[in-house]
């Protein structure tokens, strides 16, 4: 079994302040990577699907990058307001096996106002 | 718009049951997959399904089964209820492209079997 690892499990972050958090997968078997939001009781949403080294992605105030040499990637959100606190989940693709995805146990972002 | 959709929202059943979780999608898409999570823990890949007729066991083993007799429906059953498939299920689809494409999800089933 893959392991995706995500850093830090929770993060309490005040209105306004940036903030940044990390997905870790294998190298090796690397076919996309991608990034959700989940809000409580509600669905989770796809914010980002990388698929190259060195790519870097942005939606609004929400960017990522993406390492598939070293196997990590960075969540940055600038800014932070209220509607960002959610649980952001990476997971990892490889190119084979079965087409689902991977996921690491999400980072829990809370922002105070 | 993602339109997915998964009932019951939350089920309370006991030992014995046999229960089924609904998913259904509107938006064509061939690839349909059921997650599994437990509380504090990562989604697992329990089922996926390439198109009508196909049905593939996930990573986690699973006693559950699928079937995909229509392309907007997937859904879970488990025969006999235990304990030990109290969780969360979220069902997802998405377009017929293998791995770049983003999944979308419904809003899970949360199950409590006692």
């Amino acid at each position: 079994i893959l392991n995706v690892e995500q850093s830090p499990q929770s993060l309490h972050v005040q209105e306004g302040d940036s903030t940044n958090f990390t997905c870790s997968f294998p190298s090796s078997n690397f076919y996309a990577l991608h990034w959700y939001r989940w809000e409580t009781a509600k669905s989770p949403e796809a914010l980002f699907v990388m698929t190259l080294n060195g790519d870097e992605k942005k939606k609004g105030r929400i960017s990522a990058t993406l390492n598939t040499k070293e196997g990590y990637s960075y969540l940055y959100i600038k800014g932070s307001q209220p509607e960002d606190s959610a649980t952001y989940l990476c997971a990892y693709h490889s190119g084979g096996g079965a087409d689902g995805l991977t996921f690491g146990k999400g980072t829990h972002l809370i922002i105070q106002p | 718009e993602a339109d997915i959709y998964q009932t019951p929202r939350y089920l309370v059943i006991g030992t014995g049951k046999k229960i089924t979780l609904e998913c259904s999608q509107t938006m064509g898409h061939d690839k349909m997959y059921w997650y599994q999570q437990d509380p504090g823990m990562e989604l697992h890949l329990i089922h996926y399904s390439y198109g009508v007729n196909s049905t593939e066991k996930g990573d986690l083993s699973s006693e559950s089964t699928v079937s995909r007799i229509r392309t907007e429906h997937f859904p879970l059953t488990l025969e006999s209820a235990r304990p030990s498939h109290t969780s969360q299920y979220l069902c997802a689809s998405s377009a017929s492209n293998v791995g770049g494409v983003a999944q979308y999800f419904g809003p899970g089933t949360r199950l409590l079997v006692l």
